[in-house]
Order: C-alpha cells, then structure tokens, then sequence
C-alpha cells in the first residue's frame, strides 16, 4: 500500500493561498490521488482527484511533479469556511479495488481573520 | 435526497455485546466502504465491498465483520465489543473503487 504522508496543522488568514503537500514515495504506476475535505462531525467530502500534472476545479488546484511522489493540494483565498481537515488519499482509480486504498492522518488547516 | 445513511447516530455499549452498525445508500453504487476514525489516526478502513456478493478485509479488520447481500447494504457487526473499538464509524460509497468517495454521516459508538 502507498502510504502518504502530511504536515499534521497548517495555519492562515483568509484570502490567502495556502498549499498543502502530500509525500506518497511509494505511489504505483496505477494510482491515483484524491484530497478529501472534511469538517467536525461530518464524513469527509470528495475535493479533487488528479494522476500527473496539475488538475484544476471550482474549488482548488492538484499540482502533481513529474515523479509522482508528492502532490500539493491548493486552495485560493482561503475564508474562515476553510477551517477542516484535508486528506491525500492514493489508491488505483478503477478496478485495482479497495485494498489499494490510503488515507493520511490528514492535515488539519486553520485560517484565521 | 440521494446520499447514505447510518444507523444509529450514537450507541454506548457494555464490553462484550453484540453490535450491528447500519449502511444503506440509494445511488445503486458498486462499491461500499466502513471506516474507523480515531483522534491522531485519521481514517482507517475496515472492510469494503467491490460489489454486492464480495467483501475484503481493510487495514484493521480485526474484531469486525460484514456482509454484502444486496447493492444498498452494507453492515458491520462487532461479535463481542472491547473498549478499544470506541471510535467513530463512517461508511461510504463509490461507484467504482477509487472513484469519489460519499460518506455518511458517522455513528458514534462508546464500548464501556
């Protein structure tokens, strides 16, 4: 299994860009990444998925290098809605099934005023 | 509204009882997963199901069990609870491993 690993808290003011970056040395050629989201006494909340590159949404940039073995989840002006926990996950994308997935002690990002 | 629910929100258990966590989803996803999330360990992955039929044993399936006899099921039975399986359950789906995860709402469980 890939393990990942993050920073365990981040700190920030709102409208800055804050990245945070996943270590994942031992990626396979089959896997993917994901970044979850998630707030207190909620289940985490799907935010990106990229395999090489850089992948772009509403929301947020995955920076991927050319090795695979980090990525950098990046969030533009950040608001105090922010606040949560963020989670690199890497496992294959279709049919590798779920024994290939991992996710990290995540990171826990808090953005002030 | 579409999404997975959990069943119960909360329980507080004797040590040593017999305990079934509920997960139904109505989005007709292939895959089903239960997590365990604990303060400093983040989320770990107790079993999961591809398909309904088939079931796999995650990073910590000791003391857990689970069955997949239909799509929108997917329950985890504790045979006899020990205080360290308090914790905090998710359960979630996807239409595809790896494809995005939806989780439920979590069922917090104390084992006494």
């Amino acid at each position: 299994l890939a393990k990942t690993t993050q920073p365990i808290s981040m700190d920030s003011y709102e409208g800055q860009e804050v990245n945070i970056t996943c270590s994942h040395n031992n990626i396979a050629t089959n896997d993917y990444i994901t970044w979850y989201q998630q707030f207190p006494s909620q289940g985490p909340r799907f935010i990106i998925q990229g395999y090489k590159t850089k992948v772009t949404n509403e929301v947020a940039s995955l920076f991927i290098p050319a090795d695979r073995k980090s990525s950098t989840l990046s969030l533009p002006r950040v608001s105090l809605s922010d606040t949560a926990v963020y989670y690199c996950l890497v496992g294959p994308r279709r049919g590798g099934g779920a024994d290939g997935l991992t996710f990290g002690k995540g990171t826990h990002l808090i953005i002030q005023p | 509204i579409a999404g997975i629910t959990q069943a119960p929100t909360s329980q507080i258990l004797a040590a040593g009882r017999r305990m079934t966590l509920r997960c139904t989803q109505d989005m007709r996803h292939n895959a089903m997963y239960w997590y365990r999330q604990d303060l400093g360990l983040g989320l770990r992955l107790i079993h999961y199901s591809n398909t309904a039929g088939t079931t796999g044993k995650g990073e910590v399936p000791d003391g857990y069990s689970v069955s997949r006899a239909n799509t929108d099921d997917f329950p985890l039975t504790l045979a006899s609870a020990v205080p360290s399986q308090t914790s905090v359950y998710f359960c979630a789906s996807s239409d595809e491993p790896t494809d995005e995860q939806f989780f439920g709402p979590g069922t917090r469980l104390t084992v006494l």
